[in-house]
């Protein structure tokens, strides 16, 4: 059978340097984004939002940045640790809307040592 | 503290069988969601449920599967007559009260779901 992220894209970084995972996003009018980390057999752990009428947001060592001109959001991780390693989704929420997510389809992020 | 917990964590069953799993939210989270992960892929919204208010159940696939809630605690979601594309893993969250745009679901670790 296949593998948990045989369809995922896989992002292979040096463990201490930097990360930047993209996302896309489909709906113009979302509000509010999320970034999940899911280690494997385990659910979605959030990690950092943004809500629309900002570009950008700092976490410890993670930035989120979001550019609504092309619907476009990316996660930046600094000095990448091998606990980093795991598949990484974007969410959009429209508040309107229930605030349900709709998730990207997930990178997984592999941390060479 | 105490996340969201669901059980069983894994469930093999036959095909035509009907399955119950069971969530249960974090104390005093008012939302609940389920959301269905097919291997390798992102999450689908399935349901979601807001204290008393009539559940948003836009995400169902077909009329094969149901969910309840009792109150503002245990939710169960239930699959009849389960096909092979019901295969995935069912993962549930719940998000605090108040106006949800800066308060994230938190996820429990999920069900694995096969049907032989």
């Amino acid at each position: 059978g296949e593998s948990v992220g045989l369809h995922l894209p896989t992002l292979s970084v040096q463990e201490g340097d930097n990360s930047i995972i993209n996302c896309a996003y489909s709906n113009s009018a979302s509000d509010y984004f999320i970034w999940y980390k899911q280690e494997s057999g385990k659910g979605p752990q959030f990690i950092i939002d943004i809500r629309s009428n900002m570009d950008k947001r700092q976490g410890q060592r993670v930035t989120v940045l979001l550019n609504k001109t092309v619907k476009h959001l990316s996660l930046q991780i600094a000095a990448t640790q091998p606990g980093d390693s795991a598949v990484y989704f974007c969410a959009e929420i429209f508040t309107g809307g229930g605030n349900k997510l709709t998730f990207g389809t997930g990178t997984q992020l592999k941390v060479e040592l | 503290g105490a996340g969201v917990s669901q059980s069983p964590s894994n469930k093999v069953t036959e095909k035509g069988k009907d399955v119950e799993l069971r969530c249960d939210p974090i104390s005093g989270h008012t939302a609940l969601y389920w959301y269905r992960q097919r291997l390798g892929q992102g999450l689908e919204f399935l349901i979601y449920f807001q204290g008393n208010s009539a559940p948003d159940k836009s995400g169902l696939p077909s009329d094969r599967f149901s969910a309840e809630r009792t109150g503002e605690s245990v939710s169960t979601l239930t699959i009849q007559r389960t096909q092979q594309e019901d295969s995935a893993v069912y993962l549930c969250a719940s998000r605090p009260p108040g106006q949800g745009r800066n308060q994230p679901q938190h996820f429990g670790d999920g069900t694995r779901l096969s049907i032989l």
